[in-house]
């Protein structure tokens, strides 16, 4: 079975520039995570989606992340424009139903993020 | 807000040895979850205990929780340097449909 896939796997790119970070859940998974990870502060939700609606985008630092999930099988995560202190690993997760947290989470391996 | 907390932040062991890891979280929860990463990997689910559960196994790990303490522990015996990774708990709140919160975790290093 295909497991959560997420591209690019690595992105360098300049501060000020757009990025655009992708997602496949695992079909028939009604909730996608989005995360991201840094040494200070690891492992963080920016944002989850229930059967493709945004339940809870708190964790979103700042207006210059916004995430979509047009469908069932896809998702994005854009920072734009991106800064320095955006650099870091972020992780897609999806998982099955029941609730936000009764089921275990399928992680990509993740986008390693550069903002130069 | 609620979060788990590893600990130790690292352990370094020898092949063959048990490793155990500890969480300690702060408020009432439903469940508790396991998860293992490799270096530039993602998380991969472990285990998953219920608040109603003291103990539960999978095949070289055994998890334990005390709600009283708030605690957990992670026990993976006669460990294999393929063990080598880092182990995050996860916790969620008992009140209401709130999703997943993981710790820093603990960077295990088993040496052959």
């Amino acid at each position: 079975d295909a497991g959560v896939i997420q591209s690019p796997r690595h992105e360098v790119t300049e501060m000020g520039q757009e990025v655009t970070l992708r997602c496949k859940p695992i079909s028939g998974h009604d909730y996608l995570f989005w995360y991201r990870q840094t040494m200070m502060r690891g492992l963080e939700l920016l944002i989850y989606f229930n059967n493709n609606v945004p339940i809870d985008d708190s964790g979103m630092p700042e207006d210059r992340f916004s995430a979509k999930m047009p469908n069932a099988s896809f998702s994005t995560l854009k920072i734009q424009p991106s800064e320095p202190r955006d650099s870091a690993v972020y992780f897609c997760a999806s998982s099955f139903s029941s609730g936000a947290s009764n089921q275990p989470q399928h992680f990509g391996d993740g986008t390693r993020l550069s903002i130069l | 807000s609620q979060q788990g907390e590893e600990d130790p932040q690292a352990l370094s062991i020898q092949e063959g040895e048990n490793a155990t890891m500890n969480c300690s979280y702060k408020t009432s929860i439903n469940n508790l979850q396991w998860y293992r990463q490799n270096s530039g990997r993602g998380l991969v689910h472990l285990i998953l205990i219920r608040s109603n559960e003291r103990e539960k196994h999978s095949g070289r790990l055994r998890v334990t929780l005390d709600t009283s303490k708030k605690s957990s522990s992670l026990l993976i015996t006669a460990s294999r340097a393929a063990d080598t990774a880092s182990y995050f708990c996860a916790t969620d709140a008992r009140s209401g449909n709130t999703p997943l919160v993981f710790g820093k975790g603990t960077r295990l290093s088993v040496i052959a």
